[in-house]
């Protein structure tokens, strides 16, 4: 089956700072990939996603870039703040295998003021 | 607001009780899942359910049990049988037979042994 894995498990950023979170994913099937963003004590929260035909895909300070060759895919976040602090994972899912999703383990993003 | 609702927010068992949790959506979804999450840890398949009265086992169904007589319900019972029950358990729903879709998410139940 599909197995993802998400690097780093922490990471620290000044605010204002860039982050960048990666992941890899091992079925050449999958072709969607969402990235969830998890507060303290709350569920995931969808924050961007990408498909397998596009490259790359942004949402103001967010931003998504897909390498099928290479199986890997990165979450990107720039001029960083305080409120972006949050624990975010990375999925996939195989094609055709009913939404069933794939996590990473989660990274651990703290912005310092 | 359509959205998924759990209850409770803090749950805490009993050795040899059978606990369950609800989770409510009224997002007119067809596919629900449970997941369960421990510290540092990403996210665990329990059950799935595609449509009402049907569910498949996830990757650690052992020790729990699901049913799906409603779309809008898919309350999990976590039995005696599973011995380290202690985390946090996460709802979510998806639109279903369409693929690559995203799941929504539930604001979790926090089950802790007495």
């Amino acid at each position: 089956g599909e197995n993802v894995e998400q690097h780093p498990s922490t990471l620290s950023v000044q605010e204002g700072d860039s982050a960048v979170i990666k992941c890899t994913y091992s079925d050449s099937a999958s072709n969607y990939f969402p990235w969830y963003k998890q507060e303290l004590g709350k569920g995931p929260q969808l924050i961007i996603d990408i498909r397998s035909n596009v490259g790359e895909k942004k949402d103001q300070r967010i931003a998504v870039t897909l390498n099928k060759t290479a199986k890997h895919f990165s979450l990107h976040i720039t001029e960083t703040q305080p409120e972006d602090s949050a624990v975010y994972f990375c999925a996939a899912t195989i094609q055709y295998n009913f939404n069933k999703f794939y996590f990473g383990s989660g990274t651990k993003l703290n912005v310092k003021p | 607001d359509g959205g998924i609702t759990q209850s409770p927010k803090y749950l805490f068992r009993k050795e040899g009780q059978n606990v369950t949790l609800s989770c409510e959506q009224n997002l007119n979804h067809d596919a629900m899942y449970w997941y369960r999450q421990d510290p540092g840890q990403g996210l665990r398949l329990i059950y799935y359910s595609q449509i009402v009265n049907d569910f498949q086992k996830g990757d650690i169904a052992e020790g729990y049990s699901v049913s799906r007589e409603k779309k809008e319900s898919f309350p999990l019972t976590v039995t005696s049988a599973q011995k380290n029950p202690t985390a946090f358990y996460l709802c979510a729903s998806s639109p279903g037979a369409v693929s690559n879709q995203p799941q929504h998410f539930g604001d979790g139940t926090r089950l802790s042994i007495l």
